[in-house]
This record gives structure tokens, sequence and C-alpha cells, in this order.
């Protein structure tokens, strides 16, 4: 199975900042990664897909970059609605696995 | 207007079998490239997939639990079903549904979900 690791676990960021999550996978997964948001007792939500392609319906302010191992989710400008925990996913390979995922919270 | 629900027990004893159905709206199971997912979230941690069906009916399980896990379709009913045997409280969890569209490029994105419907294990 491939391994997801993503960090930080959490962050504090106020309104307005730069946010950056990194994910990295045990093997090369090309381009083969998806980013969830999921708000306290909600489903996830879909936000990048193929590393980089937003998901329709979601602000522009989050983007998605990497391949083969590396990978990052960046929230340009932080809003309220933003804090959330963030999930990566591999879908190069079943079984799909998702990474432990990285709390944001407000500062 | 695509939804999907999940249905099921809320609490199961240990050793019995769980058996999940996910009712979907607003899309066919028949699809070409349709491909619908169970995965679950213990509470407090993170998401893990467990198993996919596919328009054609191919399946795939998640590695750790396959010896456990059953999945089928009903395309006349929309109905997509999930059985886990031998039930412990470790698989405590909320079990979400989700749907793969058509058309994904081959990225395979989760891109709608169930509410989810928390199971407690425990006698």
């Amino acid at each position: 199975d491939i391994q997801m690791t993503q960090s930080p676990s959490s962050l504090s960021a106020s309104v307005g900042d730069r946010v950056t999550i990194t994910c990295r996978t045990s093997q090369s997964i090309s381009r083969y990664l998806n980013w969830y948001q999921q708000r306290a007792g909600k489903a996830p939500k879909l936000l990048i897909y193929g590393a980089s392609t937003l998901q329709s319906g979601v602000p522009s302010r989050f983007s998605g970059s990497g391949s083969g191992t590396d990978f990052t989710l960046t929230i340009s400008s932080l809003q309220p609605e933003d804090f959330a925990i963030y999930y990566c996913q591999q879908s190069y390979s079943t079984p799909w696995t998702f990474g432990q995922g990285t709390k944001v919270e407000i500062k | 207007q695509v939804t999907l629900k999940e249905s099921g027990p809320a609490l199961v004893k240990p050793t019995q079998t769980l058996t999940l159905t996910c009712t979907v709206s607003g899309f066919s199971l028949s699809t070409s490239g349709m491909r619908l997912n169970w995965i679950r979230q213990p509470p407090g941690k993170a998401l893990e997939w467990l198993a996919r069906i596919d328009w054609d009916d191919d399946k795939f399980y998640s590695t750790s639990l396959e010896t456990r896990l059953t999945i089928s379709k009903d395309t006349s009913k929309n109905q997509v079903v999930l059985s886990m045997t031998n039930m412990d409280p470790v698989d405590t969890a909320t079990y979400y549904c989700a749907r793969i569209p058509t058309g994904s490029s081959g990225y395979y994105y989760f891109d709608y979900w169930g509410q989810g419907t928390l199971v407690t294990v425990s006698s």
C-alpha cells in the first residue's frame, strides 16, 4: 500500500494568512493526488484533483502543486470558513490511501 | 441533483455482520465509468478507503480488510451494499459512501459524498 504523510499535523493561522500543507507519498504517484476539506461534523469536500485542478465551485484561493512524491496545498488568504481538517488522497493505485490530516485552527 | 445517503444499524455487537446501504439519486450506477466507494472514519481519526464497485461490477477492496468485506450493487434500486463480517469495537466509525464520476480523466476523485452514518460496535 502507498503510505501518505502530511505535514504539519496541525497549524494555527490568522484570517488573511497564507497557509501551505504538504503531502508526501512512499512511492511516485505522478499527479494522482487529490485534496479534501472536512469541516467539523461534515463529510469531506473535494477541493483539488489531479494535483492541481480546482474542483468546480471551489474558491481560487485554493491551489495545488507537485508531482511524483511531493505535493502541496496552498490557501493564499485564509478565510474564516477555511478552518477545517485537510486530507490528501492518492488515486494512483488501489488500495487508495489518505493522509492523516492537517488541522487548520484559528490563531 | 446528485445525492447519496447511507443507511444501516447504528449499533452492532462484536462478531456480528454489518450491512450498510448507499442509496443514490441523480445518476445511474450503470453509466459507463461510474464508480461507487465506501470510506470510513473512526471518531477523531483519519479517513480510510474500504471498497469500490464499478459500473461493470468490477470490485476492489482494502488490503487489510478484504477478507471481511463484500460490496455489491442493485442497479434497479440505485443501491450499493457493503457487508463487513466479524465486527469489532475498533470498527466503530462513521461510514461514508462516495462517488467517482464518469469522465474523471483517470484521477479517480470522490466528488460527491453521503452524509455518513455512525456505526458503534459494542456489546
